[in-house]
């Protein structure tokens, strides 16, 4: 079983829809979870970090984190073209500590017009 | 500087020979940290500092990779006698102690033919 599994894709969604990302792990005592994204030949940019049970929103993402089914999630609201990249799940076994993040292969997402 | 900087931003090296991949990190950021991407793969984490020292090496593949931090600041990864297998983009990230997210470098592309 791999530390952090996500669905490679790609997860094909219209222009102004919802799109919802999904990740599980697998080491129960994960104690922070991030979302990068990715364009294609560019390098892992940080767009939401998670502690705590429940939702966090900062703009147009909401990131969901749910301990006790291993399970983070991270949604797009109103879908753009420029949007269109590969989104990283990656868990981090300390909080508030500098440590190493494992991270999931990525599912690509295409916003279409 | 402003970002973290990585040199070069590409490397073609034959089989069998030395590389040294340049990080220099977010001026006052104190843990730095080496990656290592496949195509179609999540960043694999090889090594960590904090400060001068190697907080956590488990990573590195094997004893043909080293790297170095010798004034807290910049970090030079050191692969002897590399093979194919080493192909992959090398990604650099640092953050400052106490935060989870990072801030990557955007990378280099080393090649061995």
């Amino acid at each position: 079983q791999k530390e952090v599994e996500q669905n490679s894709g790609p997860l094909s969604v219209p222009e102004g829809a919802i799109a919802s990302l999904n990740c599980t792990y697998s080491d129960r005592v994960s104690q922070s979870f991030f979302w990068y994204r990715q364009y294609s030949g560019k390098s892992p940019e940080l767009i939401m970090s998670i502690y705590s049970n429940g939702d966090k929103e900062d703009g147009r993402f909401t990131a969901q984190l749910n301990k006790a089914s291993q399970y983070v999630s991270l949604l797009i609201r109103d879908s753009q073209p420029s949007d269109s990249a590969t989104y990283l799940c990656a868990v981090n076994r300390r909080s508030g500590t500098a440590s190493k993040l494992t991270f999931g292969t990525g599912t690509r997402l295409q916003v279409t017009l | 500087g402003a970002g973290v900087s990585q040199t070069p931003s590409n490397k073609v090296t034959e089989k069998g020979k030395y590389v040294e991949l340049r990080c220099d990190p977010i001026s006052g950021h104190t843990a730095l940290y080496w990656y290592r991407q496949s195509l179609g793969q999540g960043p694999e984490f090889l090594i960590y500092f904090q400060g001068t020292g190697a907080a956590d090496d488990s990573g590195l593949p094997n004893d043909r990779f080293f790297a170095v931090r010798p004034e807290g600041s910049v970090s030079t990864l050191k692969i002897q006698r590399t093979e194919r297998g080493d192909s992959a983009v090398y990604l650099c990230a640092s953050s400052l102690t106490g935060t989870g997210g990072y801030t990557f470098g955007s990378g280099t592309r080393l090649t061995v033919v």
